[in-house]
């Protein structure tokens, strides 16, 4: 079983939808939990950070983080075309090696 | 605007050649990154520095080396690579003094290396 599993996509969606990223992992050791967005030939943008189960929420993006099922979820709401960019899960624990743990990435893309 | 800043954005490079990416961060992080990333990958950790001392070594060949010369500044010295080291190289840092490193990482624009 992978460490963590993320649909690459690609996802496609109108523009105005709400979009539904997600992830599974199956490290108990996780205790922090983020999302990264990524647009082409560009590095890494911190998007979403919480280290606890249930949900926060930042203008047009939520994370909900479910540790019981270890599952996390992104929901962009309003999508806008300037959201198409590949999207990529990521933990981290303080045991062990300190490393961040990327899913493979989502790729988006807002159809106006 | 990325805090992390990257030179060069773009690198050709031959077989034999000597070249190196550099990195710097005004953040007070006391962790800095290398990573590499193909296309469509997700970033795979190379290096990580640690009170600019190497904490980690994911099993990177030799003819890539790191160096930090102080806690804002990092290299990564490239000698003799190969068409397949062809990647966007990402440097990143996270952790402002404190105890507990949290994971968040600020990553730079990156460095889009070609070898031919």
């Amino acid at each position: 079983q992978k460490e963590v599993e993320q649909d690459p996509g690609p996802l496609s969606v109108p523009e105005g939808a709400i979009v539904s990223l997600n992830c599974t992992y199956s490290n108990s050791a996780f205790q922090y939990f983020m999302w990264y967005r990524q647009y082409s030939r560009k590095g890494p943008e911190l998007l979403m950070y919480t280290y606890s189960s249930g949900n926060k929420e930042d203008g047009r993006f939520t994370a909900q983080v479910d540790k019981s099922s270890k599952y996390i979820s992104l929901f962009i709401r309003d999508s806008q075309p300037s959201d198409s960019a590949t999207y990529l899960c990521a933990f981290f624990s303080n045991f062990g090696n300190e490393k961040l743990t990327f899913g493979t990435g989502t790729r988006l893309t807002i159809i106006p | 605007d990325t805090e992390v800043t990257q030179t060069p954005k773009h690198l050709v490079m031959g077989m034999t050649n000597k070249k190196s990416l550099k990195c710097e961060q005004h953040m007070g992080h006391r962790a800095m990154y290398w990573y590499k990333q193909k296309a469509k990958k997700p970033p795979e950790l190379m290096f990580v520095y640690s009170y600019e001392k190497l904490s980690i070594n994911e099993s990177v060949p030799s003819r890539f080396s790191p160096e930090c010369p102080n806690s804002s500044l990092l290299n990564l010295h490239l000698h003799a690579l190969q068409p397949e080291d062809s990647a966007l190289y990402l440097c990143a840092s996270s952790g402002k003094s404190r105890k507990v490193n949290t994971g968040e990482l600020f990553f730079g624009e990156g460095s889009r290396l070609t070898v031919l």
